[in-house]
Parts: structure tokens; sequence; C-alpha cells
């Protein structure tokens, strides 16, 4: 167990559909990356968050949302779902509000949209 | 931005036999090279990561080296074993981390 707290594990849905990906970082971590994992591609960053404010976009979609609230936990919303959004999205946590202090990952919310 | 890329995409050795991922990243003020090691169906762990004052660092069987002159890093495992069979990431950014597309290590019995 990492620490990191993702749910739920598993999601499959339509498309057109709206999803709610959550995650819990790890104990005393104030930073929140979101991160998508397609089929065979590496890990693309989508946005960070630290103690509650958005601290960077990657190639996140309008469709892709997220919010860091008061108790630190993070919330991704993916809307207007299509096939090729199927994928595993990962948050990792960080203590600082940079990414050079290393991150530590939870195990996913795998996404199927149907 | 910053970019990394990653070779070989695949790599198969005997159980036993050493293994070298490398990676080549584009942005010169990069300091911070982490490795993660993704299992399936798990997320990317830490298991090695290094500054750009220190140019290796080793934690057992594995090693990383930084090369800042030519921009590139490279994570060594030695006396490979079935369990190292996994998928490994290497990284570097400052203010996130910038991933490559993985290598998908096959450690045969």
């Amino acid at each position: 167990d990492s620490g990191v707290t993702q749910t739920p594990k598993h999601l499959i849905t339509a498309t057109g559909q709206r999803v709610t990906l959550r995650c819990s970082p790890r104990s005393g971590d104030l930073s929140v990356y979101w991160y998508q994992q397609s089929l065979d591609q590496g890990l693309q960053f989508l946005i960070h968050y630290y103690n509650g404010e958005e601290r960077a976009k990657g190639n996140i979609l309008e469709r892709f949302s997220a919010q860091q609230f008061p108790d630190l936990h993070s919330e991704l919303n993916l809307s207007s779902l299509e096939l090729g959004d199927s994928a595993l999205y990962f948050c990792a946590s960080s203590v600082a509000g940079t990414g050079d202090y290393g991150y530590t990952f939870g195990s996913g919310t795998r996404l199927t949209v149907v | 931005g910053e970019n990394v890329e990653q070779h070989p995409s695949t790599l198969s050795v005997q159980e036993g036999d050493s293994a070298v991922i490398k990676c080549t990243y584009s942005d010169s003020a990069s300091n911070y090279f982490p490795w993660y090691k993704q299992e399936l169906g798990k997320g990317p762990q830490l298991i090695i990561d290094i500054r750009s004052n220190v140019g290796e660092k080793k934690d057992q069987r594995i090693a990383v080296t930084l090369n800042k002159t030519a921009k590139h890093f490279s994570l060594h495992i030695t006396e490979t074993q079935p369990e190292d069979s996994a998928v490994y990431f290497c990284g570097t950014g400052f203010q996130k981390l910038v991933f490559g597309t993985g290598t998908r290590l096959l450690v045969s019995p």
C-alpha cells in the first residue's frame, strides 16, 4: 500500500457519460498530480494541484476538469466520454509543490468507455 | 517543454544477466531524475533517483548514472531476477515530472 488511495479501481461507462475519479493523497502530502496512461503508452501529465490551488496543466482536454478540496483529496471529472478516453488514470502525491522530490503513485483507476 | 526519450522499448534478458535502460532529456535545467517500476495491475513505484550534483547512485542491484553534458541517464540492473520483470519509466522535470515511454523488461529463468 503506497498510501495514495484511488477509487474506484475499475469503471465501465458508456460514451457521452460523465464520471468522477477520486484520489486521497498520502498523509502529509500537499500536491496531487493526475496522469493518464493509455494502452502501451507512457504516463501523460494532466494537471497538478498544490494545497488546493491549480499549479500546472498538461494535455488535459476541455471535457476534463479537476479540483482539490480543503482536506486535500482530489477529484478528476471526465465528461462527454469518448471511446478514446479509455485508459488508466493515476494520481500521485508529493509533499512538495514541485515534482523534483519524487511522487508516490496510487494504484490507478481503469476506465473503460463502451 | 521537457521531453524524455527512453530506449529500448522492450528488453529480454536471462536471469543473472545485466539490464541497461537509457533515457535522454532535452531541458538542460533538469536536476532530478527518478526511475519508476510498474508491475502489472499496479501503479508506478519509485525505485531509485538521482540529482544533478551526483554522477552515480547505487542501491543493491540497481544503479543510476547521469551524464549531464550529454543529457542522458541510465538505469542498470545487475544479477537480474524474474521478479525484476516489469515496465520501467524514467522521468525528469521540475514543476511536474515528464516520463519516458517505458521499457518492458522480461527476465527469463
